[in-house]
């Protein structure tokens, strides 16, 4: 397909559960990011990879919280020990480029329920 | 850090009425700006953007933002809603050049047009 896709679009873990969210961007997009979005409100910046490299991880909200993209392209968030206030929806967006003025295209999303 | 805030949570339009969405944002230096949508169901896509010369930007179905530095806003508008509007509509800000990749988001406001 032509957008960014996430799987599984949702997920229902029971507390201290491991869950990993996977996401597949546009082919060919070298900037790839992930934001958390609680209910109610706007999305928030957890991480960023340029290719394969992580540049910046300051939003992710503990250490529980782990992302990679090994080969540039698909990219994995995973969650560790999940708690109730790790609910909500998870989106990866990637542009094209690393150019702030680059659009982000947005994937459907992740919905987490921590029960 | 860069925070943007949208006054206006929830917005109820009759068909064929005017809109205008507020958002301001803080920030010290330059921006690129950022009017997203999410339809019902679907996933968040960029409504318009702003990066540089004309300060006011005409996006897709009719809608216009209005850039105004020194109100350090980013107000949307659209002269005459139509039912298939209704939606949450969020304004996001990326520092310009190097000083960061990731989009902050607005709390998002929810648009509903009654027919």
């Amino acid at each position: 397909g032509a957008g960014v896709s996430q799987s599984p679009r949702y997920k229902v873990a029971k507390r201290g559960q491991d869950v990993a969210l996977r996401c597949d961007p546009i082919s060919g997009h070298v900037s790839l990011f992930w934001y958390q979005q609680a209910l109610g409100q706007g999305p928030e910046f957890l991480t960023y990879f340029q290719n394969e490299a992580q540049l910046d991880k300051s939003g992710l909200p503990s250490d529980r919280f782990f992302a990679e993209r090994p080969e540039g392209s698909v990219s994995t968030l995973k969650i560790q020990r999940t708690q109730q206030e790790d609910s909500a929806v998870y989106l990866c967006a990637s542009s094209l480029r690393s150019a702030s003025a680059n659009e982000q295209f947005f994937g459907p999303g992740t919905r987490l329920t921590v029960l | 850090a860069q925070s943007v805030s949208q006054h206006n949570h929830h917005v109820i339009l009759s068909e064929a009425a005017s809109l205008e969405l507020g958002c301001n944002y803080s920030y010290g230096g330059t921006v690129n700006l950022f009017w997203y949508v999410q339809y019902p169901g679907q996933h968040l896509q960029l409504l318009l953007k702003y990066f540089s010369g004309d300060p006011l930007v005409k996006g897709i179905k009719g809608f216009e933002a209005e850039f105004i530095k020194s109100k350090f806003s980013f107000n949307l508008r659209k002269p005459s809603v139509q039912w298939s509007d209704t939606a949450e509509y969020f304004c996001a800000v990326i520092p310009s050049g190097n000083a960061g990749n990731m989009l902050t988001f607005g709390g998002g406001t929810r648009l509903m047009v009654k027919p």
